[in-house]
C-alpha cells in the first residue's frame, strides 16, 4: 500500500500565482513527521519544510507553507507568489517510526512566465 | 551554511566491480543515511547509521551493500559487486537527531553500471 500519495504528476502555473501541491499519507503511528523536498533539474534534494504530527500550527518557511489536515491525512505544500526558479520536482516524504523517510512519486511543477 | 558533500559526482563502472561512494555529513549531525533514486522514480531509503552501527535498513540493502564511518568526518557506501540495476543516483543525508529534525541531503552521486 502506498504510504505517500502525490496525485498530481505535473502542474503548470503562471508566475506570481500561488500553487498547492497535494500530498496524502497513510500511517497508524501517532508520531510521524512530514517533509517536502525540491529537486531541480540539477538533481540535488533541497529540504523545504517540516511538519510534526503533534505540531499544533501549520509550518511556514518564507514562501512555503504546509497545509496540515491531520484528520484527512493530508499535508499539502503551498507556494505563494511563484517564481520561475520554483520549477522543479517536488517530493512529499514521511518519517514513520524510526528514521527512514518514505517518499511519494513527486509532482513536476512548471512555472510559466 | 554547512552542507552535506558527496564524491564523486559521477561514477561509471563495469558490472561486477566494487564501488565506494563517499559522503561528508554536516559536522554536528549524529544520524546518517543513504538513499537512492533510479532514474525517473521516487527516492528509496537504503540505510540509516547512528553511533557507528546500522540502526535501520531496507530490503534493498542486502549483503552486497555495506556502510562505514572510517573516521570522524566521512561516511561511505560500498557496493561489492555492482549490477546493472544498481545504476541510480545515490544520496547521502544527515540529521541532528532522528525525530523532529529534517534530513539534509547531499548533491548525490550518479552511478552508472555498464
Amino acid at each position: 500500500a502506498q504510504k505517500i500519495t502525490q496525485t498530481q504528476p505535473g502542474m503548470f502555473v503562471q508566475e506570481k500565482e500561488a500553487v498547492t501541491l497535494d500530498c496524502t499519507y497513510d500511517t497508524s503511528d501517532p508520531s510521524y513527521g512530514l517533509f517536502w523536498y525540491k529537486q531541480p533539474s540539477s538533481g540535488e534534494m533541497i529540504f523545504l519544510i517540516y511538519q510534526g504530527s503533534y505540531d499544533q500550527q501549520n509550518a511556514t518557511e518564507g514562501r512555503y507553507s504546509l497545509n496540515f489536515q491531520k484528520a484527512r491525512k493530508s499535508a499539502n505544500l503551498v507556494i505563494s507568489a511563484s517564481q520561475l526558479g520554483d520549477s522543479a520536482m517536488y517530493f512529499c516524504a514521511m518519517r514513520e517510526g524510526k528514521q527512514k523517510l518514505v517518499f511519494g512519486q513527486g509532482t513536476r511543477l512548471t512555472i510559466n512566465p | 551554511e554547512p552542507e552535506v558533500t558527496q564524491t564523486p559526482s559521477h561514477q561509471v563502472t563495469q558490472m561486477g566491480q566494487e564501488v565506494i561512494l563517499r559522503c561528508v555529513p554536516i559536522s554536528n549531525h549524529l544520524y546518517f543515511y543513504w538513499y537512492r533514486q533510479i532514474l525517473g522514480q521516487k527516492v528509496e531509503f537504503l540505510v540509516s547509521f547512528y553511533n557507528n552501527e546500522i540502526s535501520e535498513k531496507s530490503e534493498i540493502f542486502d549483503d552486497q551493500f555495506s556502510v562505514e564511518r572510517p573516521d570522524g568526518s566521512n561516511f561511505t557506501l560500498k557496493i561489492r559487486s555492482t549490477k546493472l540495476e544498481d545504476s541510480a543516483m545515490y544520496f547521502c543525508a544527515s540529521s541532528v537527531t532522528f525525530k523532529a529534525t529534517p534530513q539534509y541531503f547531499g548533491p548525490g552521486t550518479r552511478l552508472l553500471v555498464l
